[in-house]
């Protein structure tokens, strides 16, 4: 049973170069939530997909979207990027199942903005 | 929106002793509590969680307890071992908004052998 995947490892950017990163959820799982790390800090929410809509959204700039396939999986997309933007992303996922409350992480996207 | 405070930043205790970490939480409606685990590099892993109906939870030497009134719960790891040192965060979050977390800023627990 596969875990939840990201891709790419790592990328670095320049400023106002835009950026694409990926994730395949856990298997069965169909719900995908997005996060930001910054180095010493703890995850920020980003956003969550489920049927292929944002359903929510944290306090994020509109230079971050994103998507979900009929697949489940979800990329997150990164316009104009600034050197702040420098983190780790991190996806989660989960099931919209009434009684599942548990996010799987994946190992995370470390993007370097130069 | 919600508001997660964790302490302390920083833990050293020596191999067998206990730790606990605590985390308190500001939005009444909160009703999952997760713990992660992250090792330098690693994804966050999750090593045990709490629901508001239930006070405390165990998993052999960690234990998580909630205060609901209080707002604040906590991270009780037992017989500590080298191998627990790591970064712990704590998180909150409301089920019927979708479950998005949110993290404390996280304590990095050293067990000295």
């Amino acid at each position: 049973d596969a875990g939840v995947t990201q891709s790419p490892t790592h990328l670095i950017k320049t400023r106002g170069q835009q950026v694409t990163l990926r994730c395949s959820p856990k298997s069965g799982h169909d719900t995908v939530s997005w996060y930001q790390q910054a180095l010493g800090q703890g995850p920020q929410f980003i956003f969550q997909y489920y049927e292929e809509e944002e359903r929510q959204r944290g306090n994020f700039p509109d230079r971050f979207s994103g998507h979900q396939f009929p697949n489940y999986s979800s990329e997150l997309n990164v316009n104009a990027l600034l050197l702040g933007d420098s983190a780790l992303y991190l996806c989660a996922s989960s099931t919209s199942g009434s009684t599942v409350d548990t996010q799987y992480f994946g190992p995370g996207t470390r993007l370097t903005v130069l | 929106g919600e508001n997660v405070e964790q302490h302390p930043s920083t833990l050293s205790v020596q191999e067998g002793d206990s730790a606990v970490i605590k985390c308190t939480y500001s939005d009444s409606a909160s009703n999952y509590f997760p713990w992660y685990k992250q090792e330098l590099g690693k994804r966050p892993q999750l090593i045990i969680d709490i629901r508001s109906n239930v006070g405390e939870k165990k998993d052999q030497r960690i234990a998580v307890t909630l205060n609901k009134t209080a707002k604040h719960f906590s991270l009780h790891i037992t017989e500590t071992q080298p191998a627990d040192s790591a970064v712990y965060f704590c998180a909150a979050s409301i089920r019927s908004s979708g479950n998005n977390l949110f993290f404390g800023t996280g304590t990095r627990l050293t067990v000295i052998p």
